[in-house]
Protein backbone atom coordinates (compact mmCIF):
# COMPACT_ATOMS: atom_id res chain seq x y z
CA UNK A 1 0.00 0.00 0.00
CA UNK A 2 1.20 3.33 -0.54
CA UNK A 3 2.44 5.70 2.20
CA UNK A 4 4.19 8.92 2.59
CA UNK A 5 7.33 8.50 3.90
CA UNK A 6 9.65 11.20 6.32
CA UNK A 7 13.08 11.24 7.22
CA UNK A 8 15.03 11.95 9.85
CA UNK A 9 12.71 9.89 11.88
CA UNK A 10 14.25 11.84 14.97
CA UNK A 11 16.57 15.13 14.63
CA UNK A 12 18.37 16.34 17.57
CA UNK A 13 20.09 20.27 16.58
CA UNK A 14 21.68 23.32 17.83
CA UNK A 15 19.52 26.20 18.41
CA UNK A 16 20.33 28.40 15.34
CA UNK A 17 21.24 25.97 13.07
CA UNK A 18 19.43 24.85 10.01
CA UNK A 19 17.16 22.00 9.64
CA UNK A 20 15.16 20.23 6.76
CA UNK A 21 12.63 17.52 6.75
CA UNK A 22 12.20 15.79 4.04
CA UNK A 23 9.37 13.87 2.80
CA UNK A 24 8.41 11.60 -0.09
CA UNK A 25 4.36 11.98 -0.86
CA UNK A 26 2.09 9.37 -2.38
CA UNK A 27 3.22 9.53 -5.85
CA UNK A 28 0.03 10.34 -7.38
CA UNK A 29 -1.02 12.83 -4.96
CA UNK A 30 -1.17 16.49 -5.66
CA UNK A 31 -1.30 18.37 -2.22
CA UNK A 32 0.94 18.17 0.42
CA UNK A 33 0.79 19.67 3.71
CA UNK A 34 3.24 20.07 6.64
CA UNK A 35 1.77 19.75 10.06
CA UNK A 36 3.58 19.99 13.72
CA UNK A 37 2.51 18.64 17.12
CA UNK A 38 4.58 19.68 20.53
CA UNK A 39 4.35 17.08 22.48
CA UNK A 40 1.38 16.80 24.76
CA UNK A 41 -0.26 19.15 22.38
CA UNK A 42 -2.29 19.46 19.21
CA UNK A 43 -1.98 18.69 15.90
CA UNK A 44 -1.34 22.32 14.13
CA UNK A 45 -1.53 23.08 10.37
CA UNK A 46 1.65 24.80 9.42
CA UNK A 47 1.35 24.72 5.40
CA UNK A 48 -0.32 23.11 2.52
CA UNK A 49 1.33 23.10 -1.32
CA UNK A 50 -0.18 22.82 -4.59
CA UNK A 51 1.09 23.09 -7.84
CA UNK A 52 4.43 23.88 -6.85
CA UNK A 53 3.76 26.62 -4.31
CA UNK A 54 2.42 27.20 -1.25
CA UNK A 55 -1.53 27.75 -1.33
CA UNK A 56 -2.31 28.30 2.52
CA UNK A 57 0.27 28.92 5.43
CA UNK A 58 -0.78 29.20 9.07
CA UNK A 59 0.50 32.34 11.26
CA UNK A 60 2.93 29.66 12.70
CA UNK A 61 4.64 29.67 9.69
CA UNK A 62 6.95 32.75 9.55
CA UNK A 63 9.64 33.82 7.54
CA UNK A 64 12.26 31.10 9.13
CA UNK A 65 10.18 28.23 7.44
CA UNK A 66 10.23 27.25 4.01
CA UNK A 67 9.18 24.35 1.53
CA UNK A 68 10.13 22.79 -1.33
CA UNK A 69 9.83 20.28 -3.87
CA UNK A 70 12.66 20.12 -5.45
CA UNK A 71 12.73 17.13 -8.17
CA UNK A 72 9.08 16.36 -8.49
CA UNK A 73 9.29 13.44 -5.06
CA UNK A 74 10.23 14.91 -2.25
CA UNK A 75 8.67 17.72 -0.74
CA UNK A 76 10.93 19.53 2.04
CA UNK A 77 10.46 21.74 5.49
CA UNK A 78 13.58 23.76 6.05
CA UNK A 79 13.76 25.44 9.33
CA UNK A 80 16.00 28.20 8.81
CA UNK A 81 17.19 29.00 12.39
CA UNK A 82 16.08 26.97 14.71
CA UNK A 83 14.64 27.94 18.20
CA UNK A 84 13.67 25.71 21.19
CA UNK A 85 9.99 26.50 20.66
CA UNK A 86 10.50 24.58 16.95
CA UNK A 87 10.65 21.32 19.05
CA UNK A 88 7.96 19.48 18.12
CA UNK A 89 7.17 16.28 15.90
CA UNK A 90 6.77 17.12 12.43
CA UNK A 91 3.92 15.15 10.01
CA UNK A 92 4.31 15.02 6.13
CA UNK A 93 0.44 14.62 4.15
CA UNK A 94 -0.44 14.09 0.84
CA UNK A 95 -3.86 13.96 -0.41
CA UNK A 96 -5.14 13.22 -3.96
CA UNK A 97 -6.99 16.40 -4.69
CA UNK A 98 -9.37 18.67 -3.88
CA UNK A 99 -12.94 16.21 -3.59
CA UNK A 100 -10.67 13.92 -1.35
CA UNK A 101 -9.15 17.14 0.23
CA UNK A 102 -9.50 15.42 3.73
CA UNK A 103 -8.90 12.35 3.28
CA UNK A 104 -5.24 13.14 4.69
CA UNK A 105 -2.04 10.47 4.59
CA UNK A 106 -0.02 11.29 7.07
CA UNK A 107 3.79 10.05 7.51
CA UNK A 108 5.11 8.87 10.70
CA UNK A 109 6.73 12.12 11.71
CA UNK A 110 10.47 13.70 12.02
CA UNK A 111 10.85 14.40 15.88
CA UNK A 112 13.24 17.92 15.92
CA UNK A 113 14.83 18.25 19.56
CA UNK A 114 16.52 21.97 19.52
CA UNK A 115 18.80 21.75 22.30
CA UNK B 1 -10.94 30.39 20.68
CA UNK B 2 -10.44 26.55 19.55
CA UNK B 3 -12.11 26.50 15.88
CA UNK B 4 -12.89 22.59 16.86
CA UNK B 5 -13.78 21.87 20.51
CA UNK B 6 -13.38 17.71 21.14
CA UNK B 7 -15.28 16.08 24.81
CA UNK B 8 -14.07 14.93 26.74
CA UNK B 9 -10.35 15.41 26.08
CA UNK B 10 -9.75 11.91 27.81
CA UNK B 11 -12.06 8.88 28.37
CA UNK B 12 -11.19 5.65 30.23
CA UNK B 13 -13.66 2.45 29.49
CA UNK B 14 -13.74 -0.86 30.35
CA UNK B 15 -13.40 -3.39 27.16
CA UNK B 16 -16.76 -4.16 25.97
CA UNK B 17 -18.05 -0.80 26.67
CA UNK B 18 -19.46 1.73 24.38
CA UNK B 19 -18.48 5.20 24.43
CA UNK B 20 -19.02 8.55 22.20
CA UNK B 21 -16.40 11.30 21.19
CA UNK B 22 -17.75 14.32 20.43
CA UNK B 23 -16.35 17.48 17.85
CA UNK B 24 -17.92 20.80 17.74
CA UNK B 25 -16.76 23.15 15.06
CA UNK B 26 -17.44 27.00 15.66
CA UNK B 27 -17.44 27.78 11.83
CA UNK B 28 -19.19 26.60 8.66
CA UNK B 29 -17.96 22.74 8.32
CA UNK B 30 -17.01 22.06 4.49
CA UNK B 31 -15.94 18.25 5.59
CA UNK B 32 -15.35 16.42 8.83
CA UNK B 33 -13.41 13.89 9.50
CA UNK B 34 -12.06 11.37 11.53
CA UNK B 35 -8.08 10.26 12.45
CA UNK B 36 -6.71 8.04 15.06
CA UNK B 37 -3.40 8.82 16.26
CA UNK B 38 -1.14 6.28 18.55
CA UNK B 39 1.44 7.66 21.10
CA UNK B 40 4.96 9.13 18.64
CA UNK B 41 2.84 7.62 15.18
CA UNK B 42 1.36 9.38 12.31
CA UNK B 43 -2.49 10.08 11.89
CA UNK B 44 -4.74 7.46 10.11
CA UNK B 45 -7.86 8.14 8.42
CA UNK B 46 -10.68 6.63 9.42
CA UNK B 47 -13.59 8.21 7.93
CA UNK B 48 -15.07 11.31 5.85
CA UNK B 49 -18.22 13.09 6.82
CA UNK B 50 -19.91 15.53 3.99
CA UNK B 51 -23.18 15.86 4.01
CA UNK B 52 -25.70 16.87 6.91
CA UNK B 53 -26.72 13.68 8.51
CA UNK B 54 -24.27 11.99 7.06
CA UNK B 55 -23.34 8.24 9.17
CA UNK B 56 -20.59 5.73 8.36
CA UNK B 57 -19.24 2.76 9.93
CA UNK B 58 -16.25 0.87 9.50
CA UNK B 59 -16.35 -1.98 11.75
CA UNK B 60 -16.85 -1.18 15.11
CA UNK B 61 -16.83 2.82 15.07
CA UNK B 62 -19.84 5.18 13.82
CA UNK B 63 -19.74 8.33 12.87
CA UNK B 64 -22.41 10.99 11.97
CA UNK B 65 -22.68 14.45 10.92
CA UNK B 66 -25.02 17.14 12.43
CA UNK B 67 -23.96 19.76 10.12
CA UNK B 68 -27.21 22.39 10.96
CA UNK B 69 -25.16 22.08 15.16
CA UNK B 70 -21.90 21.61 13.32
CA UNK B 71 -20.98 18.49 15.96
CA UNK B 72 -20.41 15.22 14.64
CA UNK B 73 -19.87 12.15 17.17
CA UNK B 74 -17.99 9.05 16.63
CA UNK B 75 -19.00 5.78 18.53
CA UNK B 76 -17.32 2.90 19.50
CA UNK B 77 -19.31 -0.11 20.25
CA UNK B 78 -18.28 -3.00 22.19
CA UNK B 79 -14.43 -1.16 22.73
CA UNK B 80 -11.45 -3.30 22.84
CA UNK B 81 -7.86 -2.64 23.38
CA UNK B 82 -6.89 -1.95 20.12
CA UNK B 83 -9.25 1.33 19.92
CA UNK B 84 -6.69 2.97 22.72
CA UNK B 85 -5.11 5.71 21.11
CA UNK B 86 -5.63 9.56 20.34
CA UNK B 87 -8.91 10.34 17.94
CA UNK B 88 -8.62 13.25 16.39
CA UNK B 89 -11.74 15.33 14.28
CA UNK B 90 -10.46 17.56 11.59
CA UNK B 91 -12.63 19.73 9.64
CA UNK B 92 -11.94 21.74 6.35
CA UNK B 93 -13.76 25.08 7.64
CA UNK B 94 -13.06 27.11 4.38
CA UNK B 95 -15.22 26.56 1.27
CA UNK B 96 -13.08 25.20 -1.65
CA UNK B 97 -10.01 24.89 0.40
CA UNK B 98 -8.01 21.99 0.93
CA UNK B 99 -6.61 22.89 4.62
CA UNK B 100 -7.23 20.68 7.62
CA UNK B 101 -7.74 22.37 11.33
CA UNK B 102 -7.54 19.79 13.98
CA UNK B 103 -9.28 19.74 17.37
CA UNK B 104 -7.08 19.02 20.51
CA UNK B 105 -8.01 15.44 20.51
CA UNK B 106 -9.61 12.94 22.87
CA UNK B 107 -7.41 10.34 24.57
CA UNK B 108 -8.96 7.03 24.74
CA UNK B 109 -7.70 4.13 27.19
CA UNK B 110 -9.59 0.87 27.11
CA UNK B 111 -8.61 -1.37 30.31
CA UNK B 112 -9.00 -5.05 29.21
Amino acid sequence: EPEVTQTPSHQVTQMGQEVILRCVPISNHLYFYWYRQILGQKVEFLVSFYNNEISEKSEIFDDQFSVERPDGSNFTLKIRSTKLEDSAMYFCASSGGLKRAGELFFGEGSRLTVL
Amino acid sequence: SQELEQSPQSLIVQEGKNLTINCTSSKTLYGLYWYKQKYGEGLIFLMMLQKGGEEKSHEKITAKLDEKKQQSSLHITASQPSHAGIYLCGAVLLYNNNDMRFGAGTRLTVKP
